[in-house]
């Protein structure tokens, strides 16, 4: 079945320092979304990307798609504290509608 | 708005018994999946209903159903519970990303489930 694999697992970065997480899935997808969790709590959705090569930022935040559609990443300047959480990458197939297939997840910490 | 609600938080469950959870979408919303997180498998889908049809279904052993009310209301059933459920459930709310033609999610606050 489709895979989606994430790396690294935990990354501890000293505040102010870059931070970036790989998304790489076996098979080609239709789009890829990228959550946030908090620790105890809840998955909150990001951003979306769909075109291949599609980089997309958000502030601090840089989100890129790549040209086959098969990975993706997510790159955070000059972290701070309130960036700590696990970053989920998640895509979607062709003709799997709504559902999504996660990776396992990279778990920031940022001393201060 | 209010956003996807889940009830109840915490459960305690014995091995053997049944449970049923709960999930409330954002008012509007017709697509409501669900996915189990466990810190060895990460999150997983179970299934997703719309329109009170299910319409995707994840590798889950039959003793994981669910189903969806005329309202969007949305509940699972857990039957025969193993020590392997335990988990945090989430449900997700779905909703269609602006202008892309596809779909980004909400996701509750989840109910925590331990079987003991």
């Amino acid at each position: 079945g489709q895979q989606v694999m994430q790396i690294p697992q935990y990354q501890h970065v000293q505040e102010g320092e870059d931070f970036t997480t790989y998304c790489n899935s076996s098979t080609t997808l239709s789009n890829i979304q990228w959550y946030k969790q908090r620790p105890g709590g809840h998955p909150v959705f990001l951003i979306q990307l769909v075109k291949s090569g599609e980089v997309k930022k958000q502030k601090r935040l840089t989100f890129q798609f790549g040209e086959a559609k098969k990975n993706s990443s997510l790159h955070i300047t000059a972290t701070q504290t309130t960036d700590v959480g696990t970053y989920f990458c998640a895509g979607t197939i062709n003709n799997a509608g709504n559902m999504l297939t996660f990776g396992g997840g990279t778990r920031l910490m940022v001393k201060p | 708005k209010a956003g996807v609600t889940q009830t109840p938080r915490y459960l305690i469950k014995t091995r053997g018994q049944q449970v049923t959870l709960s999930c409330s979408p954002i008012s509007g919303h017709r697509s409501v999946s669900w996915y189990q997180q466990t810190p060895g498998q990460g999150l997983q889908f179970l299934f997703e209903y719309f329109s009170e049809t299910q319409r995707n279904k994840g590798n889950f052993p039959g003793r994981f159903s669910g189903r969806q009310f005329s309202n969007s209301r949305s509940e699972m059933n857990v039957s025969t519970l193993e020590l392997g459920d335990s988990a945090l459930y989430l449900c997700a709310s779905s909703w269609e990303v602006p202008g892309q033609g596809s779909y980004g999610y909400t996701f509750g606050s989840g109910t925590r489930l331990t079987v003991v």
